[in-house]
């Protein structure tokens, strides 16, 4: 079945520095994907999606890229702020998931002052 | 902006108590979902619903029901609660003109289950 992951459970980056969650995919019918961010005791927030046909997607401080040759998502995001610490997560849609996201386990973003 | 609220934050009842979590969203979305999060296993999902008065299974139905009388609500119900359904409960909802992709989540449930 399809799965989506994420490389590395935890990530720490020092504050100001760029931070790159990685997020591997398996299902090569996925058409959507989208990147949340999950703070502490609040429920998952959107940050950023990118469609199938774009291999980048910019936003505020927040890039995705997407790599369909190998199935692999990352989120980049510049300027690491304290803020920023959170969990992130992954999902992908694929139409024949009749209308439900597949979820990443997380990626836990620790920003050292 | 859209919204999504749920009944309670936090929760705390007995084994074997019906428990009733509630989710409201104010944007007139049809689809809606309801997920469990528990540490290390992300986001499963319970049951979903395409639109009022219809349900679909989702990963991890057992021990749970749904109703979905008004398309703004969306109802997730444990018959009989157990301990192992202590976890963080999850609502979302979804635009199906769109496609249905985007997802947007309410603040979370914390459920105890003793």
């Amino acid at each position: 079945g399809e799965s989506v992951g994420l490389h590395l459970p935890t990530l720490s980056v020092q504050e100001g520095d760029n931070s790159i969650i990685n997020c591997a995919y398996s299902n090569s019918a996925s058409d959507y994907f989208i990147w949340y961010k999950q703070e502490s005791g609040k429920g998952p927030q959107f940050i950023i999606d990118i469609r199938s046909n774009m291999d980048k997607r910019q936003g505020q401080r927040v890039t995705v890229l997407l790599n369909k040759t190998v199935k692999h998502l990352s989120l980049q995001i510049a300027a690491t702020q304290p803020g920023d610490s959170a969990v992130y997560f992954c999902a992908e849609f694929a139409p024949s998931n009749t209308g439900k996201l597949i979820f990443g386990q997380g990626t836990t973003l620790q920003v050292k002052p | 902006d859209v919204k999504v609220t749920q009944s309670s934050r936090y929760l705390v009842k007995r084994t074997g108590e019906k428990v009733f979590l509630e989710c409201v969203q104010d944007m007139d979305h049809e689809n809606m979902f309801w997920y469990r999060q528990d540490p290390g296993l992300g986001l499963r999902l319970i049951y979903f619903s395409y639109d009022v008065k219809m349900k679909e299974k989702g990963d991890i139905p057992e021990g749970y029901s749904v109703s979905r009388e008004k398309k703004e609500r969306f109802s997730l119900i444990l018959e009989s609660a157990s301990t192992n359904q202590t976890s963080m409960y999850l609502c979302a909802s979804s635009l199906r003109a769109v496609g249905g992709r985007e997802q947007y989540f309410g603040p979370g449930t914390r459920l105890t289950v003793t």
